[in-house]
């Protein structure tokens, strides 16, 4: 199966800083990763789908970037809503597999 | 407004069963695709099994292949995860998962999860 690796494992930052996390895959998922965000209590929130959509709802500040076997998800400016944990997610082949996750805390 | 409502989890043995049910409402739910995400106690999400919306193709993990299957009745609108031979290692929040109409991991709406506890 894909292995996808996510780094940092956490990323310290403050409000109004701009947030790089990484998702690498073992191999090729050409575009076909996703982004979703997960806060403590609340169920998953789709952010990016196929690399660089943003889905319907999702703030600009949100940006993905990539194709092959690295990736990027940026947050242009956190907000304090956006302190949470990133996966990603292939689908470029079954099964499909998750990142282990990247935390956005604040710092 | 879309709802999935999650239901069935419990405490269960080991090598014991449980079906989880997740019924939708607020849209057409045989246009869609649905899939089981599942969140072990402080570990990140797994991605358990996908089903398309007429139910003919499904798919599975490699850790819950040949112990779980994932079905739906599209006259009722609920989704089920049919769990045999669970382990410690299945416990975990469950949370089924709408996708776009097609299988394409774009999971629009979510439920709110069931727990579901492998524990003697």
């Amino acid at each position: 199966e894909i292995v996808l690796t996510q780094s940092p494992a956490t990323l310290s930052l403050s409000p109004g800083d701009r947030a790089t996390l990484s998702c690498r895959a073992s191999q090729s998922v050409r575009i076909f990763l996703t982004w979703y965000q997960h806060k403590p209590g609340q169920s998953p929130r789709l952010l990016i789908y196929d690399a660089s959509n943003r889905a319907t709802g999702i703030p600009a500040r949100f940006s993905g970037g990539g194709s092959g076997t690295d990736f990027t998800l940026t947050i242009s400016s956190l907000e304090p809503e956006d302190f949470a944990v990133y996966y990603c997610l292939q689908r470029s082949e079954w099964p499909w597999t998750f990142g282990q996750g990247t935390k956005v805390e604040i710092k | 407004e879309v709802q999935l409502l999650e239901s069935g989890g419990g405490l269960v043995q080991p090598g014991g069963s449980l079906r989880l049910s997740c019924a939708a409402s607020g849209f057409t739910f045989s246009n869609y695709a649905m899939t089981w995400v599942r969140q072990a106690p402080g570990k990140g999400l797994e991605w358990v099994s996908a089903i398309n919306n007429g139910g003919g193709s499904a798919y599975y993990a490699d850790s819950v292949k040949g112990r779980f299957t994932i079905s739906r009745d599209n006259s009722k609108n609920i989704l089920y995860l049919q769990m045999n031979n669970l382990r410690a290692e299945d416990t975990a929040l469950y949370y089924c998962a709408k996708d776009v109409i097609a299988v394409a991991a774009q999971f629009d709406s979510w439920g709110q999860g069931t727990l579901v506890t492998v524990s003697s």
